[in-house]
């Protein structure tokens, strides 16, 4: 069981440049959630999904896109990488059939640089 | 604008002391979590406190909430240095009537414990 895991762990863009993060969970978890962090700043929610082909925005969506094709895939795009996008960022699902127990699993986080 | 507020941001201590981490939030919510995370690494759960006046203990942990006050407290009884790292408290902002659980993090408390 690997929980949640994340590719790359590492990546350097150049400004202009797109890729895709991917966030896959092994829980048959309904909901899945991408994160950025920032120093001083927390984690800011970017976008999450409820469940297999739905996405919402969170907080700070501009700049990204997301896909949910399969329930244990989360993929998070950038279509022309900014400097401002250079984060950490983390992927996180969760259960949330009984509330009473549910938080959020995270990944090992994604550290992106864009140059 | 919602927000949630850690104070302290850094708190130096030594071992065997006690000592408490504040949240305050500004909006209604009766679901709150306390996250830890080591440096260079992901987020780990250590409570989810789920209604007013929900107290959980995990070892040298206390964690508390208030919803009426808008206030979570984390509790540091006889602190060690493997407590050292960044916590984070978290609101659940999502919709009640669903099961998702968006959450608005705090910026989180570096906690360095001294021997």
């Amino acid at each position: 069981n690997a929980g949640v895991t994340q590719t790359p762990k590492f990546r350097v863009l150049k400004t202009g440049q797109s890729m895709t993060l991917l966030c896959a969970q092994d829980m048959n978890h309904e909901y899945m959630y991408w994160y950025r962090q920032d120093p001083g700043m927390g984690l800011r929610l970017i976008h999450y999904s409820v469940g297999e082909g739905t996405t919402a925005k969170g907080e700070v969506p501009d700049g990204y896109n997301v896909s949910r094709l399969k329930k244990q895939n989360f993929l998070l795009g950038l279509e022309s990488a900014a400097p401002s996008q250079t984060s950490v960022y983390f992927c996180a699902s969760s259960y949330s059939r009984d509330r009473s127990t549910d938080t959020q699993y995270f990944g090992p986080g994604t550290r992106l640089t864009v140059l | 604008e919602l927000k949630v507020e850690q104070n302290p941001l850094f708190l130096s201590m030594q071992e065997g002391k006690n000592y408490t981490i504040y949240c305050n939030y500004s909006t209604t919510s009766d679901r709150l979590y306390w996250y830890r995370q080591d440096p260079g690494k992901s987020l780990e759960s250590l409570f989810v406190l789920l209604s007013n006046g929900a107290v959980k203990q995990e070892g040298r942990l206390m964690a508390s909430l208030d919803t009426k006050a808008r206030l979570s407290t984390l509790h540091i009884t006889a602190a060690v240095h493997d407590l050292s790292a960044t916590y984070f408290c978290a609101v659940d902002v999502g919709d009640y009537g669903g099961a998702t659980n968006k959450l608005i993090f705090g910026t989180g408390t570096l906690l360095a414990v001294q021997p």
